[in-house]
């Protein structure tokens, strides 16, 4: 799987929008960009996931760039309770499933 | 949307013990489970995969005679921790893919392991 890059750390106004970006200048065509957040002492809950078309759900959207080397995790009014580590993870589709955790980014959310 | 659930949330136990850690997929059928370890300050890292109905596959570095794993239906795959010892107590986080969807992986709340 490919890897990825994020910040280590970002704060964000609540209410405010969050951006939270991620580089996988290696992906191959077959894999997707997955998120997943990790709040204190709690498992990691999925997000969303895409290819190359913009995704979005009740949670937040997906951006993923043309040339799919970079992408943007869009939490769109962030609340105090969206403070956790935000996981960009690149798979491939139906391959052997076990996701790989890098650093995250640490997004505290400030009020 | 698919719920996981682990047993027990919480364990202290002492050192030379056996933990037993549950993982359950309440609402879906699972072939494949994924346990995983998180230390304090660091990212989650995949110790197995467990598959029902055959061994599991072991990372690197993750000894199997340690961290018995069983997956003896499509809900339920057990990480049992053998004469565990103070370097075992850690965060033990379990995963697991509907059959139905390959493609999202749900999580359990998590086990956190401390051993005396």
């Amino acid at each position: 799987d490919a890897k990825t890059t994020q910040p280590t750390s970002m704060d964000c106004a609540e209410g405010r929008a969050a951006n939270l970006p991620c580089n996988h200048s290696t992906i191959s065509g077959n894999e997707y960009v997955y998120w997943y957040r990790q709040i204190h002492s709690q498992g990691p809950q999925y997000i969303i996931h895409g290819l190359k078309n913009n995704e979005t759900n009740e949670m937040a959207s997906l951006i993923i760039t043309e040339d799919r080397k970079s992408s943007t995790l869009i939490l769109p009014h962030a609340t105090l309770r969206d403070t956790a580590v935000y996981y960009c993870i690149v798979r491939v589709r139906g391959g052997a499933n076990n996701l790989f955790f890098g650093t995250g980014t640490r997004l505290t959310v400030i009020p | 949307g698919a719920v996981v659930s682990q047993h027990p949330s919480r364990v202290i136990c002492k050192s030379g013990t056996s933990v037993k850690i549950e993982c359950r997929s309440l609402d879906f059928q699972a072939t494949t489970m994924f346990w995983y370890r998180q230390f304090p300050k660091q990212s989650l890292m995949l110790m197995a995969t467990s598959n029902e109905g055959s061994k599991a596959t072991y990372e690197q570095g993750v000894e199997k005679d340690k961290f018995l794993i069983n997956h003896a239906s499509l809900t339920l795959s057990t990480l049992t921790v053998t004469s565990a010892h103070p370097e075992d107590s850690s965060f033990y986080i379990c995963s697991a893919n509907p059959r139905s969807t390959a493609d999202t992986q749900y999580f359990g709340p998590g086990t956190r392991l401390t051993v005396l």
